[in-house]
């Protein structure tokens, strides 16, 4: 199973565009990648999910190179309310079995 | 539409009480996942149901843990007797199956246990 490597946490301001980073260096041909979100006392949330290229949904985009080796998550014009952590996973799309890291813990100030 | 439920919020027993933690998918989800984040650490998968089959139980830590989804609808993952070490969040999530455009999983909001 691929392994991800994302900062342990990042900063912003309000109206700021966050980009948050993952490695994923050992990506299969069928791993997919998976941004989750996840705020205090809550179970995670699912943001948004690509293979290849970019991806765009109303809450991020996800931009993914051509070797697939990594993997850029944007959040466009942030507020207080995206303050959370973010994971980063990688798998098969039949691979119910998630595999999660620490994640990166993001912090906007006002 | 109700998203995940899972009963109760929090939890906490003695050292070899037992405990059963209840999961409410969303309705018409086949899949069902039981998760659980251990003080400090991350994110582990326990198991995964198909409708009332178990299709993957790679991630339960030990006999000690049992999940029943009888009928394929709700989930409950009993611990007995309980130690020090299942301290943490369990997590609940479900999904539709395979073709729907993504295989997003559905989280509920988690069970605080805390054995004392």
């Amino acid at each position: 199973l691929a392994k991800t490597t994302q900062p342990i946490s990042m900063d912003s301001y309000e109206g700021q565009e966050v980009n948050i980073t993952c490695s994923h260096n050992n990506i299969a041909t069928n791993d997919y990648i998976t941004w989750y979100q996840q705020f205090p006392s809550q179970g995670p949330r699912f943001i948004i999910q690509g293979y290849k290229t970019k991806v765009t949904n109303e809450v991020a985009s996800l931009f993914i190179p051509a070797d697939r080796k990594s993997s850029t998550l944007s959040l466009p014009r942030v507020s207080l309310s995206d303050t959370a952590v973010y994971y980063c996973l990688v798998g098969a799309y039949s691979n119910y079995q998630l595999i999660w890291g620490a994640g990166t813990k993001l912090i906007i100030k006002p | 539409e109700a998203g995940v439920t899972q009963f109760p919020s929090h939890s906490v027993i003695e050292k070899g009480q037992t405990v059963t933690l209840r999961c409410d998918p969303i309705s018409g989800h086949d899949n069902l996942y039981w998760y659980r984040r251990v003080m400090g650490k991350e994110i582990k998968f326990l198991l995964h149901f198909v409708k009332e089959s178990k299709q993957d139980e790679s991630g339960m830590p030990n006999n000690r843990f049992l999940a029943e989804r009888t009928g394929g609808t709700y989930s409950t993952l009993k611990v007995q007797p309980a130690e020090l070490e299942d301290s943490g969040v369990y997590f609940c999530a479900s999904s539709q199956v395979e073709g729907r455009g993504s295989n997003e999983q559905f989280f509920g909001p988690g069970t605080r246990l805390t054995v004392l």
